[in-house]
């Protein structure tokens, strides 16, 4: 199956800085990627996707962008606080079925 | 709206029992999924619905998985007999359509084998 991968497990930012958390897939062909937030003991909860026809996508903190050249993916926390501490997962959606391939995801923790 | 419903949150077995868990996805989505979670790693899809149909159950491990969802609605994942490898939670997620929309997961269900 397709192969999504992390290229950091953890990331450690002080409480204010700015986070950035990459992605790398392998399927050229997909076209909708979405990242997760999960925290201990709960389910992964969605924060912002992005289809293949973009290269940046805007939330509320929060900015992906999509370099489908090296098919790279990175999630931008902008201000990044306490409550951003969880484990973050990329996912890749082929375009055949909404099958979604999950990285290991990358352990932020945000120091005060 | 009310989230995806699992249950129970946790179960402790030992190998070789039998166990279920249950789901009810968000109102009106059509798509179910399950996936199994091992400690380190990303979600793994075990299985896809789309109503009460299969989609993809291509790595369930069917000699002693099996899941159903009657009706399009709820849906139960069942094991038995389990396997020490098979301690993980268990995610339920539900889409609207389908393709290219935001899966929206439960809480899982913790299960560890003894």
């Amino acid at each position: 199956g397709e192969s999504v991968g992390l290229h950091l497990p953890t990331l450690s930012v002080q409480e204010g800085d700015n986070s950035i958390i990459n992605c790398a897939y392998s399927n050229s062909a997909s076209d909708y990627f979405i990242w997760y937030k999960q925290e201990s003991g709960k389910g992964p909860q969605f924060i912002i996707d992005i289809r293949s026809n973009m290269d940046k996508r805007q939330g509320q903190r929060v900015t992906v962008l999509l370099n489908k050249t090296v098919k790279h993916l990175s999630l931008q926390i902008a201000a990044t606080q306490p409550g951003d501490s969880a484990v973050y997962f990329c996912a890749e959606g082929g375009n055949t079925g909404n099958q979604f391939y999950f990285g290991t995801g990358t352990s932020l923790t945000v120091i005060p | 709206e009310a989230g995806v419903a699992q249950s129970p949150r946790y179960k402790i077995i030992e190998k070789r029992q039998s166990v279920a868990f249950w789901c009810n996805p968000i109102s009106g989505h059509a798509t179910l999924y399950w996936y199994q979670q091992i400690l380190g790693q990303g979600p793994k899809l075990l299985i896809q619905f789309q109503n009460n149909g299969v989609v993809d159950d291509s790595q369930l491990p069917k000699d002693r998985f099996s899941a159903e969802r009657l009706k399009g609605v709820d849906s139960t994942l069942k094991i038995q007999p389990a396997k020490l490898e098979d301690s993980a939670v268990y995610l339920c997620a539900s889409s609207y359509r389908g393709l290219g929309q935001p899966q929206h997961f439960g809480d899982g269900t913790r299960l560890s084998i003894l």
